[in-house]
């Protein structure tokens, strides 16, 4: 099945930290993306990969690493969790660019105390 | 910057009623255009795709573009209770490396029985 999977699905941490959420596709899609949704916000990129080694910043990166090592993978990285990165998060793949569609995965739901 | 504007809502309609969601976007040179559904702490997925000016349809939804007035939505005809959810509008520009895609903030629709 084509699918987009995400880990952990619920996390609860304290502020300062270090927590890595992995995402992963099977669909052998070269652009991977990270999303924040807050209410009232919409969803907000927060970084994007081209393909293996390549990424780059999105709208809102500050506080965010993320990696591509390899093609189905793309891991965000919180190096020191604060309370405002409490948020549900969602990482998406498509074929080569943001603008092909999207598939989503079920989103993880990270709370920082 | 570039926007896509939404009515939050919440849009309230009767079961077996037609529901029209609309969406507003203010980048002219905009050419790809997406409608996702997201249930309630759901991730997002993909409804419907229209690239041309004019109508699409399929099943019992159609969307409808309009590029010169910059404006494009979405009906659901003989909606279900099951239709409820936020539908988000994504717009999309291929200028740039990674294209440019922007998400609404969503209208959440209601369907009553």
């Amino acid at each position: 099945e084509a699918q987009v999977t995400q880990n952990p699905r619920y996390l609860i941490t304290v502020t300062g930290k270090k927590l890595t959420v992995t995402c992963s596709q099977n669909m052998n899609h070269e652009y991977m993306s990270w999303y924040r949704q807050d209410p009232g916000l919409g969803l907000r990129q927060i970084y994007y990969s081209m393909n293996v080694e390549v990424t780059d910043k999105g709208d809102v990166p500050e506080g965010y690493k993320v990696s591509r090592k390899e093609k189905r993978n793309f891991p965000l990285i919180l190096e020191s969790p604060s309370p405002n990165q409490t948020s549900l998060y969602f990482c998406a793949s498509s074929l080569s660019r943001s603008t092909d569609t999207q598939y989503f995965g079920p989103g993880t739901r990270l709370t920082v105390l | 910057q570039k926007e896509v504007e939404q009515n939050s809502g919440p849009l309230s309609v009767p079961e077996g009623a037609i529901a029209s969601l609309n969406c507003t976007y203010s980048d002219r040179g905009s050419q790809s255009f997406f409608w996702y559904r997201q249930y309630s702490g759901k991730s997002p997925e993909l409804i419907m795709f229209i690239y041309s000016n004019g109508d699409k349809e399929d099943g019992r939804f159609t969307a409808q573009l309009n590029k010169a007035s910059q404006y494009v939505s979405l009906l659901i005809r003989d909606s279900q209770p099951s239709d409820s959810a936020t539908y988000l509008c994504a717009v999309g520009n291929y200028g740039g490396s990674q294209g440019n895609l922007i998400f609404g903030k969503g209208t959440k629709l209601s369907v009553k029985p």
